[in-house]
C-alpha cells in the first residue's frame, strides 16, 4: 500500500503544452510539498501546504501553480512549459510538531520525471 | 540563505569498512537534522532524523550531532555493497515548515 502516490511517473511533452502531476497520501500527515530535483541532484523547495493552506512558496515562476483540493492531495500545474522545466518533481508529506514549529522528517513519492521537448 | 553543504564525492570505501559521510549547516538555530539515501533513478528515504547532541545509532547507521560546531555525520559499519547511493544531508530549521537539503554525497563501496 503506496504511502506517498505521484502520477504520472513519466511525462513528456512539447514546449508550450500544459501539464499536471498529481499526489496522494494515505498516512494522515498533514503537510505536503513539492519539491524540484535537478540534473545535478540537488532538491528545492518549490511549495508546501498545511491542511489546504499554502505556507510555502518560493521563487517560482507563476506559470506552476499547486492546487490542494484537502489534505490528502496535492496536485502541480504548470502551464507554458519551457526547456529548462525538465527535472524530476518530488512530492513529499510531513507532520507538523505538535507544539512549536518544525516538521519531522519526509516521506517522498516516486517522483515524475518530467522531460519538455 | 540557510544552507547546508556536503562534500559531493565520490567517496569510495572498500567492503566492510567504515564509510563516514558529513555535513555543516548555517543555521544555528537548526532543530532537527535528516540523512536520506537516495539511488539512482529513486527517490529519497529517510534512513536516520537525529535532534539532539550526541549519537543515534539504528542497526550499522549511527548519526552525529554538534550544534556548537554546526556538525552532522554519517557512520556506516560494515558497508556493503548495496549501501552504494547518493547520501543527502538535510536540516530543520527553528520555526520552519520545510526541510533544506544538501547536495548530497556519492558513495561507491567497493566489493
Amino acid at each position: 500500500d503506496t504511502a506517498v502516490s505521484q502520477t504520472p511517473k513519466y511525462l513528456v511533452t512539447q514546449m508550450g503544452n500544459d501539464k499536471s502531476i498529481k499526489c496522494e497520501q494515505n498516512l494522515g500527515h498533514d503537510t505536503m510539498y513539492w519539491y524540484k530535483q535537478d540534473s545535478k541532484k540537488f532538491l528545492k523547495i518549490m511549495f508546501s501546504y498545511n491542511n489546504k493552506e499554502l505556507i510555502i512558496n518560493e521563487t517560482v515562476p507563476n506559470r506552476f501553480s499547486p492546487k490542494s483540493p484537502d489534505k490528502a492531495h496535492l496536485n502541480l500545474h504548470i502551464n507554458s512549459l519551457e526547456l529548462g522545466d525538465s527535472a524530476v518533481y518530488f512530492c513529499a508529506s510531513s507532520q507538523r510538531f505538535s507544539r512549536g514549529y518544525g516538521v519531522y522528517g519526509y516521506t517522498f513519492g516516486s517522483g515524475t520525471r518530467l522531460t519538455v521537448v | 540563505q540557510k544552507e547546508v553543504e556536503q562534500n559531493s564525492g565520490p567517496l569510495s570505501v572498500p567492503e566492510g569498512a567504515i564509510a563516514s559521510l558529513n555535513c555543516t549547516y548555517s543555521d544555528r538555530g537548526s532543530q532537527s537534522f535528516f540523512w536520506y539515501r537516495q539511488y539512482s533513478g529513486k527517490s529519497p528515504e529517510l534512513i536516520m532524523s537525529i535532534y539532539s547532541n550526541g549519537d543515534k545509532e539504528d542497526g550499522r547507521f549511527t548519526a552525529q550531532l554538534n550544534k556548537a560546531s554546526q556538525y552532522v555525520s554519517l557512520l556506516i559499519r560494515d558497508s556493503q555493497p548495496s549501501d552504494s547511493a547518493t547520501y543527502l544531508c538535510a536540516v530543520n530549521g527553528r520555526g520552519d515548515d520545510k526541510i533544506i537539503f544538501g547536495k548530497g554525497t556519492r558513495l561507491h563501496i567497493l566489493p
